[in-house]
């Protein structure tokens, strides 16, 4: 079945750092993917998603690029925020389900 | 357009106890979806729905029941609770297959 591997966590950087979370999938068929975030005591939220290889999606300061040929979707950013410490969960949906499959999930922690 | 609300925010529970999740959504999503969220486990889907009338099992579904009367309303219901269902639970919906999912606040229980 379908799949998401994300890096273990946690990671920690200090305020501008360059990030970087990888994030590899399985899936049988043309998936769309999707970077979550989530801050302490919420839900989920949509950070950015591309719906087709070479696709990059890109929100504050976030970027991933949908690679079919390596199978991945990394999440990056030049410069990480104290603001930006939370959770980030990689997900993909497929084409055949009418569900999401997540990654475990990475939590960062960026200190001043 | 309050998106997607769950109720209630917090709940204790005793080992054999019943309870109902409730779960809204204002956008008119036929899919609908209860996931559980344990540390280090990322998010489990336990069932989902792809419009009113119509259920099925996600991962999890043991000790779980549901129900889709509306498009609106999708209650998830402990039939006899367990310390195994200590967890956060978080209510999500989307317009269909490989959209963006938007996720409630989250219900935290825990079943002494």
């Amino acid at each position: 079945g379908d799949s998401v591997t994300q890096m273990e966590g946690p990671v920690t950087l200090s305020e501008e750092a360059f990030l970087t979370i990888n994030c590899t999938y399985t899936a049988t068929g043309y998936p769309s993917l999707f970077w979550y975030v989530q801050y302490p005591g919420e839900g989920l939220q949509l950070l950015l998603k591309a719906t087709k290889a070479d696709d990059k999606g890109s929100n504050k300061g976030f970027e991933a690029t949908y690679r079919k040929e390596t199978t991945s979707f990394h999440l990056e950013k030049g410069s990480v925020q104290v603001s930006d410490s939370a959770v980030y969960f990689c997900a993909l949906s497929d084409n055949y389900g009418q569900n999401f499959v997540f990654g475990p999930g990475t939590r960062l922690s960026v200190l001043p | 357009n309050a998106g997607v609300t769950q109720t209630p925010k917090f709940q204790v529970l005793k080992t054999g106890q019943s309870m109902t999740l409730q779960c809204a959504q204002d956008m008119n999503h036929e899919y609908m979806s209860w996931y559980r969220q344990d540390p280090g486990m990322g998010l489990r889907l336990i069932h989902y729905s792809v419009g009113a009338g119509i259920t099925d099992q996600g991962e999890v579904p043991n000790g779980y029941n549901v129900s889709r009367s509306t498009t609106e309303d999708f209650p998830l219901r402990l039939l006899s609770a367990a310390p195994s269902q200590t967890s956060v639970y978080f209510c999500a919906s989307t317009q269909g297959v490989q959209e963006t999912q938007y996720f409630g606040p989250g219900t935290r229980l825990l079943v002494l």
